[in-house]
């Protein structure tokens, strides 16, 4: 079974304070991307890579940076965070875009 | 612009009170149409993937079905641990699937 780990379950961090979320995959999928879900808003797509340092925006980008320097490793940045970036955090990836995406179990980030 | 609407936003049963859910879709050449089980505090799961209209896709008590403008998922006779949020999602032109808000499930012993 693909695995998808995401580094962290819960994190609280202070306004301002820079955050990584460190998210790795184990099947060699090509494709990786970074979701936030909120209640009444659904997923939303951050960020996405098809490739190793390739990045794509995605819907909601602002606020937000990505880092692929590893075919297995893509990993979201909060610039400077802010309580408006308070959300589970969804990592997946795929084989290719017609896959079904493998979801990792999620960063639940609070910003205090 | 992709969109996906799902409903009803919420559904309760009883253990063996077979329904369905539905996901209503607007999109620029379908490339797929995915299903997803997410249980509370979890990412998604994969379900199934529907590529054309007419194909139906089962695993135990979960049967989907799709047509030109919309998806179902029929569930047969739920179980309590049948409970959790469904989501819909779609492959479109834009190569990124977009979701639905998903449908709460919850069936009651």
């Amino acid at each position: 079974d693909v695995k998808v780990t995401q580094s962290s379950r819960y994190l609280v961090k202070r306004t301002g304070e820079k955050v990584f979320l460190e998210c790795v995959q184990d099947m060699d999928h090509e494709n990786m991307f970074w979701y936030r879900q909120d209640p009444g808003l659904g997923l939303r797509l951050i960020y996405f890579s098809y490739d190793v340092k390739m990045k794509e925006k995605g819907d909601i980008p602002e606020g937000y940076s990505v880092s692929r320097e590893k075919k297995e490793r893509f990993s979201l940045i909060l610039e400077s965070a802010s309580t408006n970036q308070t959300s589970m955090y969804l990592c997946a990836s795929s084989f290719s875009d017609r896959d079904g995406y493998t979801f990792g179990s999620g960063t639940r980030l609070t910003v205090v | 612009e992709d969109q996906v609407t799902q409903s009803p936003e919420a559904l309760r049963l009883q253990e063996g009170e077979s329904s369905s859910l539905n996901c209503s879709y607007t999109v620029s050449g379908l490339r797929g149409l995915f299903w997803y089980r997410q249980d509370p505090g979890k990412g998604p799961e994969f379900l199934f993937t529907l590529y054309s209209a007419g194909e139906e896709k089962e695993k135990e008590r979960l049967k989907a079905t799709l047509t030109k403008k919309e998806s179902f998922l029929h569930i047969t006779a739920p179980k309590p641990e049948d409970s959790a949020t469904y989501l819909c999602a779609v492959l479109g032109g834009a190569q990124k699937l977009v979701f639905g808000q998903g449908t709460r499930l919850t069936i009651n012993p």
